[in-house]
């Protein structure tokens, strides 16, 4: 069954350090997600990606962040000059055309130092 | 202000025993996710519902999108079925709003 990826599983970082999650989507899938959670937290949506650009992005998703497809396959999060406060589980998620269901990567835990 | 409200956010229960989590939503489109969510952080979707009931193994959703309303429940409960239950709703641009989950420990 295709699954989506995500790598690192875990990443740590040190304050002010650049970091990129990197996900795998199913392979005919056309959009794609970020969602970050906060330890003891609920999930919360970061940004919705199709065709290229970013379709819409939540207050959270500020000028540190930014979301490309590079290959053709991966699917990233950049996250510029890293703050505590982004030490979070990120879950990528990717969806088919026409359908709600979204399915989602395993996560990277990132945590910053 | 919660767009999905979960009840109950902690439960116990013991092994066999039959277990509904609710969920309510007061925006989103006519479709909702249930996911699951294990001790080491990953999600697994269980079911996206659009309407009525849909079954798999010893779990039931179902879904009444008048109500805004939805159950998720598990019969004959087991150890392994610990974990958090998120219900998760889509708006129209297919952000999800997320539940704030339900922690289930199921013991022996």
């Amino acid at each position: 069954e295709p699954e989506v990826t995500q790598t690192p599983s875990h990443q740590v970082t040190q304050m002010g350090q650049e970091v990129i999650l990197r996900c795998v989507p199913i392979s005919n899938h056309l959009y794609f997600y970020w969602y970050r959670q906060i330890l003891g937290q609920k999930v919360e949506f970061l940004v919705s990606f199709y065709n290229n650009e970013i379709s819409e992005k939540s207050e959270i998703f500020d000028d540190q962040f930014s979301v490309e497809r590079p290959d053709g396959s991966n699917f990233t999060l950049k996250i510029r000059s890293t703050k505590l406060e982004d030490s979070a589980m990120y879950f990528c998620a990717t969806q088919g055309t026409g359908v709600y269901e979204q399915f989602f990567g395993p996560g990277t835990r990132l945590t910053v130092l | 202000k919660n767009e999905v409200e979960q009840s109950p956010q902690n439960l116990t229960a013991q092994e066999g025993e039959f277990i509904t989590i609710n969920c309510s939503y007061s925006v989103g489109i006519s479709a909702l996710h249930w996911l699951q969510q294990h001790p080491g952080g990953g999600i697994v979707s269980l079911f996206m519902l659009s309407s009525g009931k849909k079954k798999h193994g010893r779990l039931i959703a179902t879904i009444n999108i008048q109500e805004k309303h939805s159950s998720l429940h598990i019969t004959a409960s087991h150890p392994r079925d610990s974990a958090v239950y998120i219900c998760a709703v889509p708006n129209t641009g297919n952000q999800f709003y997320f539940g704030t989950g339900t922690s289930l420990t199921v013991i022996p």
